[in-house]
């Protein structure tokens, strides 16, 4: 069965400073990765998928098939990047249900 | 674009009685969603998939009378969690997928649902 795994529940770092969020997944197939994001008292919003392979907000994804890997960077973090973030997996592209992992707070301090 | 309204946002209920949570897309038409379970400080858990004009898809582990779903029409399903008991108490947070945008297999979420079994 699928997995995905977000090693750190909290992460804190300071404006300005470069950010990872991990994310590695288990799966036989060719999955489809995406990162989600909640902002306090707001839905979860999509933030990027791996298939647009586009920087959204400054953070940018990078499927490595190899290490099962779907890390979240981005080079300078923002007060307003502080916000929930989970690495979910479909099963395939062609719309399947979604396993989320277990989230990671971020937290960017002033 | 995209929205998608969950409702109600809290719900207080008595042990024994059933609870029903409505999910909308607002400007998209959605055969599909999805239903979730979230436990403080955990991630979401994917409770059954609802397809419109048929019957919910169940993950396993999840009973089918308890949690009963409809999805009549392609902009609302609706989840009935029957019989409620404390261990009911969550957060039941749905999502929808576009209809014209399945390629795109992009889900959007409600605010969600908190649920307290009294």
């Amino acid at each position: 069965a699928q997995r995905v795994t977000q090693p750190e529940k909290l992460l804190s770092v300071f404006k300005g400073a470069p950010v990872e969020l991990k994310c590695n997944y288990s799966y036989s197939g060719s999955p489809e990765l995406f990162w989600y994001v909640q902002y306090s008292r707001q839905r979860l919003q999509l933030l990027l998928r791996h298939i647009s392979r586009e920087s959204i907000k400054g953070f940018t994804a990078d499927l490595n098939k190899g290490e099962t890997s779907f890390h979240l960077k981005k080079p300078f973090a923002q007060e307003e990047d502080s916000a929930m973030y989970y690495c979910a997996l479909s099963e395939e592209t062609s719309g399947s249900r979604l396993t989320f992992g277990e989230g990671t707070q971020l937290t960017v301090n002033p | 674009g995209a929205v998608v309204s969950q409702h109600p946002s809290w719900v207080i209920c008595k042990s024994g009685t059933s609870v029903k949570i409505e999910c909308r897309s607002l400007d998209f038409q959605a055969t599909t969603m999805f239903w979730y379970r979230q436990f403080p400080k955990q991630s979401l858990m994917l409770m059954a998939t609802s397809n419109e004009g048929s019957k919910a898809t169940y993950e396993q582990g999840v009973e089918k009378d308890k949690f009963l779903i409809n999805h009549a029409s392609l902009t609302l399903s609706t989840l009935t969690v029957t019989s409620a008991h404390p261990e009911d108490s969550s957060f039941y947070i749905c999502s929808a997928r576009d209809l014209l945008a399945v390629a795109k297999n992009i889900q959007y979420f409600g605010a969600g649902t908190r649920l307290s079994v009294l």
